[in-house]
């Protein structure tokens, strides 16, 4: 069975810190993706990661992928308040373009 | 362009009941997905069709039916409604490698808030 996990699952920082969310999965896999979601809505499509060594970046998050050791980061840079959101990896197999998703890690930004 | 558009937002079953969510994309996606998310949790994925007439199960499918009788629809179907099946169900869709499209993830509906009592 394929296990996607994330940490922390909470995390609660200061405006103007920086932080990272881990994601860490059981097979082999080359495609990442990291979701967001806000309370009481869909998730949101935030980066497609489909290679080792993939880094994105928009804005203050930053997101990289190293798929020998089957893991992804999200590095949150000087948070600001409006990134209090829950944030999901996404990992596929190879064939059938199934995703297994993490549990999330809820972040809340404090003023 | 309307995305993955999910109805109803809101529904308050009681148990024993039957009803259907219905999923409508307008991308031209081939793959479609039907998760289960409860609270503070991550998504579980029911079912999953890969093309009009061809469904599969996911994870969690007891419980559920589904069709894909055209490319845009994937009802889900709940028979007889039950509280462990009290829980936000979010429909996706997605490219797959044959449409030769660029790899972009899933794109969610909105969601069903379903309350089973």
């Amino acid at each position: 069975e394929l296990k996607v996990e994330q940490n922390p699952l909470f995390l609660s920082m200061q405006e103007g810190k920086n932080y990272t969310i881990y994601c860490n999965y059981s097979t082999t896999s080359d495609r990442l993706y990291w979701y967001r979601q806000d309370p009481g809505k869909s998730l949101e499509s935030l980066f497609v990661l489909l290679s080792n060594g993939a880094v994105k970046q928009e804005g203050r998050l930053m997101a990289s992928l190293d798929t020998k050791a089957r893991l992804s980061t999200l590095h949150i840079t000087a948070a600001v308040h409006d990134l209090s959101a829950t944030y999901f990896c996404a990992v596929d197999r190879r064939t059938g373009n199934q995703f297994y998703f993490g549990t999330g890690t809820s972040l809340t930004v404090i003023p | 362009n309307a995305g993955v558009t999910q109805t109803p937002k809101f529904r308050i079953l009681k148990i024993g009941q039957s009803m259907t969510l219905q999923c409508t994309q307008d991308m031209n996606h081939n793959y479609m997905y039907w998760y289960r998310q409860d609270p503070g949790m991550g998504l579980k994925l029911i079912y999953y069709s890969v093309g009009a007439g061809i469904t599969d199960k996911g994870e969690v499918p007891n419980g559920y039916n589904v069709s894909r009788s055209t490319t845009e629809d994937f009802p889900l179907r709940l028979e007889l409604a039950a509280p462990s099946q009290t829980s936000v169900y979010f429909c996706a869709s997605s490219y797959s490698l044959g449409q030769g499209a660029k790899l972009s993830g899933y794109t969610f509906g909105s969601g069903t808030r379903l309350t089973v009592v």
